[in-house]
């Protein structure tokens, strides 16, 4: 399995609600990554989990809260979000940050908030 | 902090024809990566390259990692209309834990049948 997988694919909230995203990736990768991205624009870093530990966080407001329940599983938490949040979030793998830098991208969740 | 420079933003080939892309940056790297990316879907890995010098093909896609460590090229023969996306490439400079990639604005290719 060389897939990473994401759900929902499209998500529609509002600015109060509450909501998750959900990435998965069976190739035994120790490397999780979210990014978020704009259109015509490239992917830019939110956070890293290496070997389930947050190692990066690029100074994310906490309105987005990260998780990573085990080695195969990433979730984003959302909560408060603003329209301008509204972008394409992809959730990438490695096999171990510092190792070998291919990342494998998800097909993304894209978020409208209304 | 680091960039990496791709121009122009679109390219507009004609079917058959070759194409070459290029990433410049006036830092060094130690690994580059090239990306397509489809409307609606995260980016693919086309090509990685680890060496100053190397020279990687992938079917039609051929990429090089220039010799200053500070440049690398894409190039795609024999157009097809599938090849329509946005093509980034990415750059590496240290390895461990907090290493990121760094990605360069990428080109939209258009290909006319």
């Amino acid at each position: 399995d060389t897939e990473v997988t994401q759900t929902p694919k499209h998500l529609v909230m509002g600015m109060t609600n509450k909501k998750s995203l959900k990435c998965e990736q069976h190739m035994g990768h120790r490397a999780m990554y979210w990014y978020k991205q704009k259109a015509k624009k490239p992917p830019e870093l939110m956070f890293v989990y290496s070997y389930e530990k947050l190692s990066i966080n690029e100074s994310v407001p906490s309105r987005f809260s990260p998780e990573c329940p085990n080695s195969s599983l990433l979730n984003l938490h959302l909560h408060a979000l603003q329209p301008e949040d509204s972008a394409l979030y992809l959730c990438a793998s490695s096999q171990g940050a510092g190792l070998t830098p291919e990342q494998f991208f998800g097909p993304g969740t894209r978020l409208t908030v209304l | 902090g680091q960039q990496l420079n791709q121009s122009p933003q679109s390219m507009f080939i004609q079917e058959g024809e070759d194409v070459s892309m290029n990433c410049t940056s006036s830092s060094i790297f130690n690994t580059w990566l090239w990306y397509k990316q489809e409307p609606g879907e995260g980016p693919v890995l086309l090509i990685a390259l680890y060496k100053a010098g190397e020279l990687t093909s992938n079917g039609r896609l051929t990429a090089q990692f220039g010799i200053t460590r500070k440049d690398s090229f894409l190039n795609i023969s024999a157009s097809i209309p599938s090849d329509v996306g946005i093509y980034f490439c990415a750059g590496r400079s240290n390895t461990g834990a907090n290493s990121k990639l760094t990605f360069g604005k990428g080109i939209t290719l258009s290909v006319r049948p």
